[in-house]
């Protein structure tokens, strides 16, 4: 099964621009790259997919390099909402190749 | 549009009991998918669907059956539950693999 990592957790101020990278280094060709945000209790949100170089919405931005690799999910001016745990997923398209990655705790503080 | 609704929310169990957790959307998308949650941990894919009457076998199948009769429901069923199975289960749906998928609020389960 392919292996999906991320940090376990990252600390930011309010106001900062956040970084959150994902190693997925068995992703296949056709495979997209997608980040979701999970609040307690809560199941996961979207928040942004893409394929290659770079993609942006009103809420983030995504950057995958060339070798499609790894990817980093960019948060600019956090604020305290934005504290919660962030998945990166890696679709391969067969039923037991769908891999969330381990997850990513932000805290965001004054 | 309510989007994901999973039933129950909470259910506690005992070992060697059965049960069902019932998924339903109304965005008429084809693709369905179980996952489970453990604490602290990721979201690991138990099941998924491709459209009504398909399922494939996700990274944690066993002790697993799914059933999806039509287009909008996807239900799990726990046919001997297990302390190992205490987790919480999120159903999620999606147009078609691949696109944005949509949870639901989950069912906390525990087995004693």
């Amino acid at each position: 099964l392919a292996k999906t990592t991320q940090p376990i957790s990252m600390d930011s101020y309010e106001g900062q621009e956040v970084n959150i990278t994902c190693s997925h280094n068995n992703i296949a060709t056709n495979d997209y790259i997608t980040w979701y945000q999970q609040f307690p209790s809560q199941g996961p949100r979207f928040i942004i997919q893409g394929y290659k170089t770079k993609v942006t919405n009103e809420v983030a931005s995504l950057f995958i390099p060339a070798d499609r690799k790894s990817s980093t999910l960019s948060l600019p001016r956090v604020s305290l909402s934005d504290t919660a745990v962030y998945y990166c997923l890696v679709d391969t398209g067969t039923a037991s190749k769908l891999t969330f990655g381990t997850g990513t705790r932000l805290q965001v503080t004054l | 549009n309510a989007g994901v609704t999973q039933t129950p929310k909470f259910q506690v169990l005992k070992t060697g009991q059965s049960m069902t957790l019932q998924c339903a959307q109304d965005m008429n998308h084809n693709s369905m998918y179980w996952y489970r949650q453990d604490p602290g941990m990721g979201l690991r894919l138990i099941y998924y669907s491709a459209s009504e009457g398909t399922t494939d076998k996700g990274e944690v199948p066993n002790g697993y059956n799914v059933s999806r009769l039509n287009k909008r429901e996807f239900s799990l069923r726990l046919e001997s539950a297990a302390p190992s199975q205490t987790s919480v289960y999120f159903c999620a749906s999606s147009r078609n693999r691949g696109n944005e998928q949509f949870f639901g609020p989950g069912t906390r389960l525990t087995v004693l």
